[in-house]
């Protein structure tokens, strides 16, 4: 099945700084990668997502790459915010059932 | 229109009860899943269902587990003779179908085994 490890487990910046995450997945044939974001207690919220005929995207602060060659995919937050202060988890989908294979997550803080 | 939820938001159950969990999806989604997330973990898929076909059941840990989606609506997820490694937050998703990835989640059903 899908292997999907992310990096780092946690991570600190300084508000104003940017923020980088990153995944790699083991199937070749995974075609959908998107990107949750969960604060405490709350539950997961989509941010971002890519699918595999795209190499990049961007939404205001957040942008995501993709490099279908060696399988791995980033998530980018420039800016950074203390709002930005959640666990982030990456996520990849194989064939039609859209079921997702979820990264262990990244702790990201943002300090004043 | 109402997001996913979920019921009950909190569920303390004793070692070898059953439980049962309860999703109601966005209206009109056809996709409907649920995931499993341990304490400090990410999320591990444990079923899905697509309209009228087949579940795909490849994530459930053990025949304890079950579920079951009447009407092509709710879902309710049936845990056996509970675990104390069963202990973990269930979550919901919903999506129009297979043409459309995005899943929304439902706030989740935190289960403890006492």
């Amino acid at each position: 099945g899908e292997n999907v490890e992310q990096h780092p487990s946690t991570l600190s910046v300084q508000e104003g700084d940017s923020a980088v995450i990153k995944c790699t997945y083991s199937d070749s044939a995974s075609n959908y990668f998107p990107w949750y974001k969960q604060e405490l207690g709350k539950r997961p919220q989509l941010i971002i997502d890519i699918r595999s005929n795209v190499g990049e995207k961007k939404d205001q602060r957040i942008a995501v790459t993709l490099n279908k060659t060696a399988k791995h995919f980033s998530l980018h937050i420039t800016e950074t915010q203390p709002e930005d202060s959640a666990v982030y988890f990456c996520a990849v989908a194989t064939g039609g059932g859209n079921k997702l294979t979820f990264g262990t997550g990244t702790q990201l803080k943002v300090e004043l | 229109g109402a997001g996913v939820s979920q019921s009950p938001s909190n569920k303390v159950t004793e070692k070898g009860k059953d439980v049962e969990l309860r999703c109601d999806p966005i209206s009109g989604h056809t996709a409907l899943y649920w995931y499993r997330q341990s304490l400090g973990q990410g999320l591990e898929f444990l079923i899905y269902f697509q309209g009228n076909s087949a579940p795909d059941k490849s994530g459930l840990p053990s025949d304890r587990f079950s579920a079951e989606r009447t009407g092509g609506s709710v879902s309710t997820l049936t845990i056996q003779r509970t675990q104390q490694e069963d202990s973990a937050v269930y979550l919901c998703a919903s999506s129009a179908g297979s043409h459309s990835n995005e899943q929304f989640f439902g706030p989740g059903t935190r289960l403890t085994v006492l």
